[in-house]
């Protein structure tokens, strides 16, 4: 069955630091992947999609994320993250160009120290 | 322009009680999509329109659930006779089938079911 793995629950950094979040899917044809943000209380926001050609998207807020085939991977990272993207992240993967229908990982809870 | 809405933004039921929940897409927007979030998870797929017809209902978790989009345009997702467990948050996402078909979410009607 198709399923989106998010290994990381809870990540902690430092502002200013760098951030990587691993997402890992099953899907035996050519996924469509994407990464949303959920702020306490708020709907999901569209980060970045990846749903053919160049491997490596950028998206919002300066965010990009890098698919690998080989590793069935599709990492969100950032540079130098600010203490407002602290939030819930998560990766989710395109059935079918046709469906639409989106399976969501568990998520990732981002804290950010000053 | 106007993003998706919801209402209400809360909902408190008494179990047994049914309950109705809107979505307003954004405007010109084809599909749309209901999912259920449960606390600590991911977005979970209910079921898909593509203008009025429901073309997709595999995530609905029991006939207690019932969703319609009469006129391609509001939907109303209705559960009859609320239990402890459907106590959640619901999303609504539209999306279009003319540009990217990446899916715009509400901001979610979170459901306690007493």
């Amino acid at each position: 069955a198709q399923s989106v793995t998010q290994p990381d629950i809870h990540i902690t950094v430092s502002e200013g630091a760098s951030l990587e979040l691993r997402c890992n899917y099953s899907y035996g044809a050519t996924p469509y992947l994407f990464w949303y943000v959920q702020s306490p209380g708020q709907g999901l926001q569209l980060l970045l999609k990846y749903f053919s050609g160049d491997t490596l998207v950028q998206g919002i807020k300066g965010f990009e994320a890098e698919f690998k085939r080989s590793q069935s991977s599709f990492n969100l990272r950032k540079p130098s993250v600010h203490w407002s993207d602290a939030a819930e992240y998560f990766c989710a993967v395109g059935l079918s160009y046709n469906t639409d229908k989106l399976i969501f990982g568990t998520g990732t809870r981002l804290q950010v120290f000053p | 322009g106007a993003g998706v809405s919801q209402s209400p933004r809360y909902k408190v039921a008494k179990r047994g009680q049914d309950v109705a929940l809107r979505c307003d897409p954004i405007s010109g927007h084809v599909s749309l999509f209901w999912y259920q979030q449960a606390l600590g998870q991911g977005p979970e797929f209910l079921t898909y329109f593509q203008n009025e017809a429901q073309l997709d209902k595999s995530g609905l978790p029991s006939d207690r659930f019932f969703a319609e989009r009469p006129e391609g345009s509001v939907s109303t997702l209705k559960i009859q006779r609320t239990q402890q467990e459907d106590s959640a948050v619901y999303l609504c996402a539209s999306s279009s089938l003319k540009l990217d078909r990446s899916q715009y979410f509400g901001p979610g009607t979170r459901l306690t079911v007493l």
